[in-house]
């Protein structure tokens, strides 16, 4: 098993500029989970699907930042326009729900707003 | 919603020691609560997980205890070894909308010292 795939794996982009972050979740699984890593916040949960729907997206932290999950093999979120303050490591994360919680994290993506 | 405190946050001890990081919880209707392992630059990994049903587990040198009355739980580790040194985060949740939301207590920095 290839585990949660995430990319690009190092984003760094300039301030209003438009970004991308990617992930591939178990295959099999059928919850998907973005979160947000800083030092000063911690882990944060900032959106959840739940057989590709947004179950709770209450953690997102304006308008600027949105997610998808067009199939059980890939979502995305994006954020635009980016702001330094966005600087974190991104985690996606997948379980598959109707048997435990377990969820198995990806490599992360660390974004870098310049 | 849930809310997870996690103490300490930093936890130095000497090789061969046990190290105890301790978790409370708000939601009495959580049943689930993993722990994660996340070293410098890389994903947090699941280590070890209860339900509340159990009391306790074991798994070689680490152990988890649940006092569901108090509402807290906790990571025992013995005989540390250098390798254990990693920040490590609880989690609470349980089974609602089809899915398990965890919500992460800050995390627990634990240097063994050799």
């Amino acid at each position: 098993d290839a585990g949660v795939i995430q990319s690009p794996r190092h984003e760094v982009t300039e301030m209003g500029q438009e970004v991308t972050l990617r992930c591939k979740p178990i295959s099999g699984h059928n919850s998907l989970f973005w979160y947000r890593q800083t030092m000063m916040r911690g882990l944060e949960l900032l959106i959840y699907f739940n057989n590709n729907v947004p179950i709770d997206d209450s953690g997102m932290p304006e308008d600027r930042f949105s997610a998808k999950m067009p199939n059980a093999s890939f979502s995305t979120l994006k954020i635009q326009p980016s702001e330094p303050r966005d600087s974190a490591v991104y985690f996606c994360a997948s379980s598959f729900s109707t048997v435990s919680g377990t969820q198995y994290f990806g490599p992360g993506t660390r974004l870098t707003v310049l | 919603g849930e809310n997870v405190e996690q103490h300490p946050s930093t936890l130095s001890v000497q090789e061969g020691d046990s190290a105890v990081i301790k978790c409370t919880y708000s939601d009495s209707a959580s049943n689930y609560f993993p722990w994660y392992k996340q070293e410098l630059g890389k994903r947090p990994q699941l280590i070890i997980d209860i339900r509340s049903n159990v009391g306790e587990k074991k798994d070689q040198r680490i152990a988890v205890t649940l006092n569901k009355t108090a509402k807290h739980f906790s990571l025992h580790i013995t005989e540390t070894q250098p390798e254990d040194s990693a920040v490590y985060f609880c989690a609470g949740s349980y089974s609602g909308a089809g899915s398990y939301q965890l919500t992460f207590g800050k995390g627990t920095k634990l240097s063994v010292i050799p």
